[in-house]
């Protein structure tokens, strides 16, 4: 079956780079348009797409914070890696990565259970 | 980036009753190649992940009720929940998906027993 997980650090100080990682299971990334995106809630608000990362390597980018991510894919791993520079207690929020199956038109029908991330000195 | 703004924030409704929700996208979402409107919602309820509800503006993903329904086209989307049932507490989302642009989701929509 399908499924995702999100891992990382828990707490991180303001200014430092944060560095995640989806590992799924039950498909893979290589596959015609297969995708996995990320996507962060801060705790009471909602949901923000952040990026997303399509099986032929080409990536996209939230508008308002292109210039502080990078998605990149190990396909035979089946890991994504999101990273982000500069983080502020701003960034504080749930961090989740879903799959997507552009192909038919499904945005993001598996997603994990998503890690907390607090950004604090 | 495409601005997804639904309404209400939130709504409270008798049991058995009909919930509207309504998305409105500063641009088109539909592709014309394919005449798909590239619009999904999103269901989630405290402590988990969002559940995808429908895609493509009105197709239901497998598994989810019939009461939940998707409509509209271009710009402007509803959600449409016929008959509220105590699992349907929850926020719903929508979210453009537009072929080549960054993706956005609305701010969210709190669904309440009255």
């Amino acid at each position: 079956q399908v499924t995702l997980r999100e891992s990382g650090p828990a707490l991180v100080k303001p200014t430092q780079t944060l560095t995640l990682t989806c590992t799924f299971s039950g498909f893979t990334l290589d596959s015609s348009g297969m995708s996995i995106s990320w996507i962060r809630q801060p705790p009471g608000k909602a949901l923000e797409w952040l990026a997303r990362i399509d099986w032929d390597d080409a990536k996209h980018y939230s508008a308002s914070l292109k210039t502080r991510l990078t998605i990149s894919k190990d396909t035979s791993r089946s890991k994504v890696v999101l990273t982000m520079t500069n983080m502020n207690p701003v960034d504080t929020a749930r961090y989740y990565c879903a799959r997507t199956v552009a192909v038919a038109g499904v945005p993001s029908d598996y997603w994990g259970r998503g890690t907390l991330v607090i950004v604090s000195s | 980036d495409i601005v997804m703004t639904q309404s209400p924030d939130s709504l409270a409704v008798s049991l058995g009753e009909r919930a509207t929700i309504n998305c409105r996208s500063s641009q088109s979402v539909l592709y014309n190649s394919n005449n798909k409107n590239y619009l999904a919602w999103y269901q989630q309820k405290p402590g988990q992940p969002p559940k995808l509800l429908i895609y493509w503006a009105s197709t239901r993903q497998s598994g989810v009720p019939d009461r939940f329904r998707g409509s509209g086209s271009g710009t402007d989307f509803t959600l449409t929940i016929s008959s509220l049932q105590a699992e349907d507490v929850a926020v719903y989302y929508c979210q453009q998906y537009y072929r080549g642009l960054t993706w956005t989701f609305g701010q969210g929509t709190r669904v309440e027993i009255k």
